[in-house]
């Protein structure tokens, strides 16, 4: 069954340093989003990424971030400047886009932690 | 704008109990409605969803959800808990396809033999 990746697992990072957080989406995806939790917190949305512009965005998701496809197959999540709050699990996910309900499918996440 | 609230961070049931997960949501539009199960180490992956076909949802693994428009709510439901159950699980909301998903607080679900 095809599902999404997510590399590297676990990503330790120093204060002010920038970190990339890859996706593989599931092939035939046309909609790629990031979501984060903060540990002991909801899950929370970032962005959704669409015909490859950002569709949505949350009002986390400030000058700090970025998100890419750099080619037919991975989606990243750029953190410029990382800062201690930023520590949390990366969720990716990917939908068909087969219209409303549309299911997201997610990875297994990159725990990020900021020293 | 959407939320979702799961009354319960912690539940504990005995193995061949009933399992119940509450959620109950706001949305300023007619939502579209999920439960999500995360089992340690892993994603999240899809247990059921609404799509406002029929009000009573059957999903993966015998789980069961009921939308209930009058009460905002969209509960989870087992008859009979398995150990293999013991996870967290996540009710979330969106407003169209490609939406953002938002979430409740997640439920960890724990079995007792």
């Amino acid at each position: 069954e095809p599902e999404v990746t997510q590399t590297p697992s676990h990503q330790v990072t120093q204060m002010g340093q920038e970190v990339i957080l890859r996706c593989v989406p599931i092939s035939n995806h046309l909609y790629f989003y990031w979501y984060r939790q903060i540990l002991g917190q909801k899950v929370e949305f970032l962005v959704s990424f669409y015909n490859n512009e950002i569709s949505e965005k949350s009002e986390i998701f400030d000058d700090q971030f970025s998100v890419e496809r750099p080619d037919g197959s991975n989606f990243t999540l750029k953190i410029r400047s990382t800062k201690l709050e930023d520590s949390a699990m990366y969720f990716c996910a990917s939908s068909e886009d087969r219209g409303a309900p549309d299911t997201q499918y997610f990875g297994p996440g990159t725990r990020l932690t900021v020293l | 704008a959407q939320s979702v609230t799961q009354l319960g961070s912690h539940v504990s049931v005995s193995e061949g109990a009933l399992v119940l997960l509450r959620c109950n949501y706001s949305s300023s539009v007619p939502p579209y409605l999920f439960w999500y199960v995360q089992y340690p180490n892993q994603g999240l992956q899809l247990l059921l969803k609404y799509t406002s076909a029929a009000t009573l949802v059957k999903g993966i693994n015998g789980f069961e959800a009921e939308f209930k428009k009058s009460e905002t709510s969209f509960h989870l439901t087992k008859p009979s808990a398995h150990m293999s159950d013991a996870a967290e699980y996540f009710c979330a909301v969106s407003g169209s396809a490609g939406n953002m998903l938002t979430f409740g607080g997640g439920t960890r679900l724990m079995v007792k033999p």
